[in-house]
């Protein structure tokens, strides 16, 4: 079935750097990656939608100058959140679309950010 | 205001008894809902889904209903196996699912005793 990895899975990163976050489908083509976010006890948010070859659509309230997103081929996405401060601190996870199916998202394994 | 509500945060099944998750939702334009499962360390896995022209679809042990009047969804397991103990995720879309704009619920922890 389709794969997606997702790396790294544990980060803790100083507050003031950049962490960057890797999504890789394995088995599929995936123009079009989702990055979502999920604080404790909550549901996950879509933070930005990433198409290949060309600007990811963020949803309101995502700043794009602080979560990066580059989605230069068809089988890889990046998320990089700049300037990391302690409220940042969160679990990330993406997904994609094999474009063969129609329905159900693959997800990551998701990145626990941690910034002290 | 949270568009997809699941108020059970946990729920316990013995083993081969029915386990019922339950979501609603507020917003009447979901025309396409999904129940993802997801295991501690690991991304959610998809489940089952159900457009929102239909009131039932079966996949084995699993049965999502949908009760658009009451903009009510619920995920039937049956029988439960210690293996379905994890958080399951409500999610609903407003493009049929096929944009990725999944709003999801809080998730309700199963847990399934032997």
């Amino acid at each position: 079935g389709a794969v997606v990895s997702q790396h790294p899975s544990r980060v803790i990163c100083k507050s003031g750097t950049s962490v960057k976050i890797e999504c890789r489908s394995l088995d599929f083509q995936a123009t079009t990656m989702f990055w979502y976010r999920q604080f404790p006890k909550q549901s996950l948010m879509l933070m930005a939608t990433s198409n290949e070859g060309s600007k990811a659509t963020y949803e309101q309230g995502v700043e794009k100058d602080k979560f990066l997103i580059n989605h230069a081929s068809l089988t890889l996405s990046t998320l990089t959140v700049t300037s990391a401060h302690p409220e940042d601190s969160s679990f990330y996870i993406c997904s994609a679309r094999d474009r063969d199916r129609f329905y159900g998202y693959t997800f990551g394994s998701g990145t626990r950010l941690t910034v002290v | 205001d949270q568009q997809v509500k699941q108020n059970s945060p946990s729920l316990s099944v013995q083993e081969g008894r029915i386990s019922i998750l339950n979501c609603d939702y507020t917003n009447s334009m979901f025309d396409y809902f999904l129940w993802y499962k997801k295991y501690p360390a690991e991304g959610p896995t998809f489940l089952i889904s159900i457009s929102s022209i239909k009131d039932k679809n079966e996949d084995g042990r699993f049965t999502v209903f949908l009760n658009k009047s009451a903009k009510h969804l619920s995920l039937h397991i049956v029988p439960s196996q210690p293996g379905d103990s994890a958080v399951y995720f409500c999610a609903a879309s407003l493009d049929g699912g096929s944009q990725g704009n999944l709003i999801f619920g809080k998730g309700t922890k199963l847990s399934v005793k032997p």
